[in-house]
C-alpha cells in the first residue's frame, strides 16, 4: 500500500529538549511538506521541499529544522528554540511542488506534548 | 494571498444532501478552488477541486458561481462517516506557488 507514515503517533518531551518527528512516503513524490495544527485551528506550513537536498521555510519556520537527504524521507526537528511546540504535526507529499491541482496526501500525524 | 470564508459549523441529517458554502471574493483568475476534509485526529484528505466549471467526482460535487466569488461543496447523501472539518482553499495557479492556505474550515455534524 502506498502512503505516508509518521512516527511516533504520540510524543512527549521535556522543555528544553530537541525532538525529531519522522515522515516517510513510498508514493515516489518529489514534494514534501510539514504543517502544524493547533486545537480548533487550520494547518500552518512550517517547511517544504520540492527535491532532495533542497527545502524552504514556510510561514512558521522559527524553532524548527528539516533535512531531505532521501526522496522518501523528510524528518522535522523541533528545537528548544520553539517557544510553544505542543501541537499536532502533519506531514504531506505531492507529486510535484508547482501546479495548481496537485493533490496533497497527508500522513496520520504526530501529537507532540511538551511537559 | 486570497482568503476564503466558511461558516464555523453546520448540521445535516443522515441520507440528506449537504451544501457547504465558501466565499472567496478576492479570488484571482488563476486561483484554483480546492476542498479537503479532516476527520478527527487524522490528516486532511483531498475531496475535489475546480477552476471555473462545476465538477463531480465519486465523493462530491463542486458548484462554482459564475463570478467565481463563491463556491459550494455538495455531498449528495450525507453519512455518519462524512462528519469532519471541511476546508475550502485557494491555490495560486498563475505563479506556480506551493501554498495551501488552510482556514478554520466548517465542522459538519451528521445526525443519525
Amino acid at each position: 500500500d502506498g502512503g505516508i507514515t509518521q512516527s511516533p503517533k504520540y510524543l512527549f518531551r521535556k522543555e528544553g529538549q530537541n525532538v525529531t518527528l519522522s515522515c516517510e512516503q513510498n508514493l515516489n513524490h518529489d514534494a514534501m511538506y510539514w504543517y502544524r495544527q493547533d486545537p480548533g485551528q487550520g494547518l500552518r506550513l512550517i517547511y517544504y521541499s520540492q527535491i532532495v537536498n533542497d527545502f524552504q521555510k514556510g510561514d512558521i519556520a522559527e524553532g524548527y529544522s528539516v533535512s531531505r537527504e532521501k526522496k522518501e524521507s523528510f524528518p522535522l526537528t523541533v528545537t528548544s528554540a520553539q517557544k510553544n511546540p505542543t501541537a499536532f504535526y502533519l506531514c504531506a507529499s505531492s507529486a510535484r511542488l508547482a501546479g495548481p491541482y496537485n493533490e496533497q496526501f497527508f500522513g496520520p500525524g504526530t501529537r507532540l506534548t511538551v511537559l | 494571498d486570497a482568503k476564503t470564508t466558511q461558516p464555523n459549523s453546520m448540521e445535516s441529517n443522515e441520507e440528506e444532501p449537504v451544501h457547504l458554502p465558501c466565499n472567496h471574493s478576492t479570488i484571482s483568475g488563476t486561483d484554483y478552488i480546492h476542498w479537503y476534509r479532516q476527520l478527527p485526529s487524522q490528516g486532511p484528505e483531498y475531496v475535489i477541486h475546480g477552476l471555473t466549471s462545476n465538477v463531480n467526482n465519486r465523493m462530491a460535487s463542486l458548484a462554482i458561481a459564475e463570478d467565481r466569488k463563491s463556491s459550494t461543496l455538495i455531498l449528495h447523501r450525507a453519512t455518519l462517516r462524512d462528519a469532519a472539518v471541511y476546508y475550502c482553499i485557494l491555490r495560486d495557479g498563475g505563479s506556480g506557488t506551493y501554498k495551501y492556505i488552510f482556514g478554520t474550515g466548517t465542522r459538519l455534524k451528521v445526525l443519525a
